[in-house]
């Protein structure tokens, strides 16, 4: 089964500084990774996503991630916080292999950005 | 294009009731997931939809229903109301004939349980 792991709850950086925003997945197979963003009392905004190819995908408002195949992780970056890029992070996997769930997206708990000014 | 939309945005009911979530995806979006989220859970599939067809299901009780009509619009009924279905519930579309395609969310029905 695929599985989606989010390890910090919450990350702060002050406005200027470079972000990371970790994620780590499980799955049987080559995975298919996307990043969401939530605002409050908002729904989900796509970012950006792995599919094949070059290991960084470049994405919405500056964000980028790096697709690791060997550590399994999928880390999204952005190289200077903007205070407005506070909100819900969200890591999520689909695993074109596991049968009927394939199309299925399996989410992170999420992780908290506060751009401090 | 519009984006997807979901109706009521917000609705309070009391334990033992039954409720009707609507959602209309994108135009030209075959495919329309349900997700429940909590504070606790997180984000967690309930299931998704593509021409008409339930497609996959998450591990939630037969109380949750859904369905597809013909123009691709979703809906998604919980019947005897709980109160741990008080939750943000979240419709995602998508083109839905590849893996890879993204989801496409609604701003969510946020549902209170008295």
């Amino acid at each position: 089964a695929q599985s989606v792991a989010q390890p910090e709850d919450q990350v702060n950086v002050a406005e200027g500084n470079p972000l990371t925003v970790k994620c780590t997945y499980s799955v049987s197979g080559n995975p298919y990774l996307f990043w969401y963003v939530q605002y409050p009392n908002r729904g989900l905004q796509f970012l950006l996503k792995y599919i094949t190819g070059d290991n960084l995908v470049k994405g919405s408002y500056g964000f980028e991630a790096e697709f690791n195949k060997s550590q399994t992780s999928f880390h999204l970056k952005k190289p200077s916080a903007l205070v407005s890029d506070s909100a819900l992070y969200f890591c999520a996997v689909r695993d074109p292999y596991s049968g009927a769930g394939s199309y299925q997206l399996t989410f992170g708990k999420g992780t908290k950005l506060s751009v401090i000014p | 294009k519009a984006g997807v939309t979901q109706t009521p945005r917000y609705l309070i009911k009391t334990r033992g009731q039954q409720v009707t979530l609507s959602c209309s995806p994108i135009s030209g979006h075959r495919s329309v997931s349900w997700y429940q989220q909590t504070p606790g859970q997180g984000l967690q599939f309930l299931f998704e939809y593509f021409s008409e067809t339930q497609r996959n299901k998450g591990n939630f009780p037969g109380r949750f229903s859904g369905r597809q009509f013909s123009n691709s619009r979703s809906e998604m009924n919980v019947s005897t109301l709980e109160l741990g279905d008080s939750a943000l519930y979240l419709c995602a579309s998508s083109e839905g004939g590849s893996f890879y395609n993204e989801q496409f969310f609604g701003p969510g029905t946020r549902l209170t349980v008295l």
